[in-house]
């Protein structure tokens, strides 16, 4: 199946740095992937769509100047969480859309990736 | 608009015993229904998915869920619970490239 990955896995950083978390679709080319945000015990939330070559689509109540996409491939996504604070430490989550799969709408996920911000 | 709501936030069963986790959705189109699962610290793993063929769908590590239309529903299955079914599950629904997921159910599992 197809494979998606995330980098960093863990990250802590300090309160008003910024913090690039990267995802790659390993073995296709994924022009849509989605950035999710999952507080503990919680569901995930969907904080954007990126596309590739295109201004990401953010959900509403999601700050897009604090949480930057870029798609600037086929295969990367990456979110710059800026000036980051202790309330952004969460566990985030990307997936990726193959568009060469019979099924539609099926999304592959990233293992995602815990930031702390102390 | 859609919507999907699992009942249940936790469920525990003994090993052996049958699974049953509910999972109802609302969608205004013909649903794509999926189950996932979550191990700690995780993402996503796809146990099965439904997209408009069979209405009995068999996924991986002995799940499966039924698609009720009537009923709306999508509950997820498993005929004998083992250790390592325990996790989080997460019911979806998607409709014109966007999904939308339950609160999930915790899924315990006594020896």
């Amino acid at each position: 199946g197809a494979v998606v990955s995330q980098h960093p896995s863990w990250v802590i950083c300090k309160s008003g740095t910024s913090v690039k978390i990267e995802c790659r679709s390993l073995d296709f080319q994924a022009t849509t992937m989605f950035w999710y945000r999952q507080f503990p015990k919680q569901s995930l939330m969907l904080m954007a769509t990126s596309n590739e070559g295109s201004k990401a689509t953010y959900e509403q109540g999601v700050e897009k100047d604090k949480f930057l996409i870029n798609h600037a491939s086929l295969t990367l996504s990456t979110l710059t969480v800026t000036s980051a604070h202790p309330e952004d430490s969460s566990f985030y989550i990307c997936s990726a859309r193959d568009p060469r799969g019979g099924a539609m709408y099926e999304q592959y996920f990233g293992p995602g990736t815990r930031l702390t911000v102390t | 608009a859609q919507s999907v709501t699992q009942l249940g936030s936790h469920v525990s069963v003994s090993e052996g015993a049958l699974v049953l986790l509910r999972c109802n959705y609302s969608s205004s189109v013909p649903p794509y229904l999926f189950w996932y699962v979550q191990y700690p610290n995780q993402g996503l793993q796809l146990l099965l998915k439904y997209t408009s063929a069979a209405t009995l769908v068999k996924g991986i590590n002995g799940f499966e869920a039924e698609f009720k239309k009537s009923e709306t529903s999508f509950h997820l299955t498993k005929p004998s619970a083992h250790m390592s079914d325990a996790a989080e599950y997460f019911c979806a629904v998607a409709n014109a490239g966007k999904s939308t997921f339950g609160d999930g159910t915790t899924l315990t599992v006594k020896p």
